[in-house]
């Protein structure tokens, strides 16, 4: 398996525009988790999937945010209008269905707002 | 104050030295995890641990449940462990069962 895919893994772009990060989880795993990465903050959960359901969106920053998962292989987390503070490295991770089973992490999508 | 710390919060070492970082979280866990970070940002899971003590090659990582800490040694450093290394543990209450509260990592550097 070629492990979590996150694309794209550079992003930037100018306040205001839309961006759309997307991942696709290992085949297999029924949780996918979206976490940011600050200097400031480290590493948050933004949103966690089971079984393509959202079941905590309680680190989503605002509405500005949202998170859609259609399918056990696809996920995007959108921003929309951007601002630079979300200036961030977006990490997506995925788990098979057992709640103490190991997380693997795709290999991050850094996000630049200008 | 956070519910995961780490410390120290940078290291520097000379290559072959014995390094302890060390992790201790305030919130009940089903299980601790140990995350290397290299510059580039790609994130690789090293350990995860409920109890004791385990191994891999040259890294070792304890947990003590009861006084809340863990603890990741890494033998005969090399330049190529540098990294930053983050303690995250998974929770075991509410609707965000089984999701990852992360520490702020421990940058280290090995010089040869």
């Amino acid at each position: 398996d070629a492990g979590v895919i996150q694309s794209p893994r550079h992003e930037v772009t100018e306040m205001g525009q839309e961006v759309t990060l997307r991942c696709k989880p290992i085949s297999g795993h029924n949780s996918l988790f979206w976490y940011r990465q600050t200097m400031m903050r480290g590493l948050e959960l933004l949103i966690y999937f089971n079984n393509n359901v959202p079941i905590d969106d309680s680190g989503m920053p605002e509405d500005r945010f949202s998170a859609k998962m259609p399918n056990a292989s696809f996920s995007t987390l959108k921003i929309q209008p951007s601002e630079p503070r979300d200036s961030a490295v977006y990490f997506c991770a995925s788990r098979p269905g057992h709640r103490d089973a190991e997380a693997f992490f795709g290999q991050g999508t850094r996000l630049t707002v200008v | 104050k956070n519910e995961v710390e780490q410390s120290p919060q940078n290291l520097t070492a000379q290559e072959g030295e014995f390094i302890t970082i060390n992790c201790s979280y305030s919130v009940g866990i089903s299980a601790l995890h140990w995350l290397q970070q290299h510059p580039g940002g790609g994130i690789v899971s090293l350990f995860m641990l409920s109890s004791g003590k385990k191994k891999h090659g040259r890294l070792i990582a304890t947990i003590n449940i009861q006084e809340k800490h863990s603890s990741l040694h890494i033998t005969a450093s090399h330049p190529r462990d540098s990294a930053v290394y983050i303690c995250a543990v998974r929770v075991n209450y509410g609707g965000s069962q089984g999701n990852l509260i992360f520490g702020k990592g421990t940058k280290l550097s090995v010089k040869p």
